[in-house]
């Protein structure tokens, strides 16, 4: 049973462009939350997705971000017109229902902004 | 304001000693507290999960402590060896556990010494 895969493992874009992050959560498991990691600081919650819904945004900044969970395929945490802010790893964590407490976490989306 | 917080300090032992980890949060109340290990370039990975009305889980080396009245979380590891090293966070469930979404505090980075 493979785990959360999250793609690319490493991403390097310039101030401007776009950034797609992927993220297969664990067969069975429908929840997927996406959290970014600052160098020197902790996990910091950004959105909570259940299959074709977002049911908390309450950590994503209001622009440039957005996230996307569809009936097929992977979530995707999309950042627009990227800037070097932005430089962080990216975790995808999933679940197989809303309170089964343990999340289960992939190995992360390093993007770094030139 | 709500915080979690977690030994700044990074904590150096000897192998074979016990590390003892803090966890402490304020205006926070949650319904239950986890702790993940994280090693460098890696996911988090989910170790223990402890209950408001639990005070203490084991599992093999690992002890977990809550005290809802504290507001403390204590980690341990006990026999600890060398592959113990890496930064440990907890995490609190913090609305009810209606959902698993989780608030991570910073974490701390503990070595272990041959």
């Amino acid at each position: 049973n493979a785990g959360v895969m999250q793609n690319p493992r490493h991403l390097v874009r310039r101030r401007g462009q776009e950034a797609r992050l992927r993220c297969s959560p664990m067969k069975g498991h429908s929840h997927v939350y996406w959290y970014r990691q600052l160098p020197e600081e902790g996990l910091k919650f950004m959105v909570y997705l259940q299959k074709e819904n977002i049911i908390d945004e309450s950590g994503m900044p209001k622009e440039r971000f957005s996230a996307e969970f569809p009936k097929e395929g992977p979530s995707i945490l999309r950042i627009q017109q990227v800037v070097r802010g932005d430089s962080a790893a990216y975790f995808c964590a999933s679940s197989p229902s809303a309170t089964t407490g343990e999340l289960f976490f992939g190995e992360g989306s390093r993007l770094t902004v030139l | 304001s709500q915080k979690i917080e977690q030994n700044s300090e990074a904590l150096n032992i000897q192998e074979g000693k016990t590390a003892t980890l803090t966890c402490n949060y304020t205006n926070y109340s949650p319904a239950y507290l986890q702790w993940y290990r994280q090693d460098p370039g890696r996911g988090p990975v989910f170790l223990l999960l402890i209950r408001e009305n639990e005070k203490e889980k084991r599992k093999e080396r690992l002890k977990v402590t809550f005290d809802t009245t504290l507001k403390q979380s204590l980690f341990h590891i006990t026999a600890s060896q060398p592959a113990d090293s890496a930064t440990y966070l907890c995490a609190l469930v913090t609305d009810g556990g209606a959902t698993n979404k989780l608030i991570f505090g910073t974490g701390t980075l503990l070595a272990v010494q041959p």
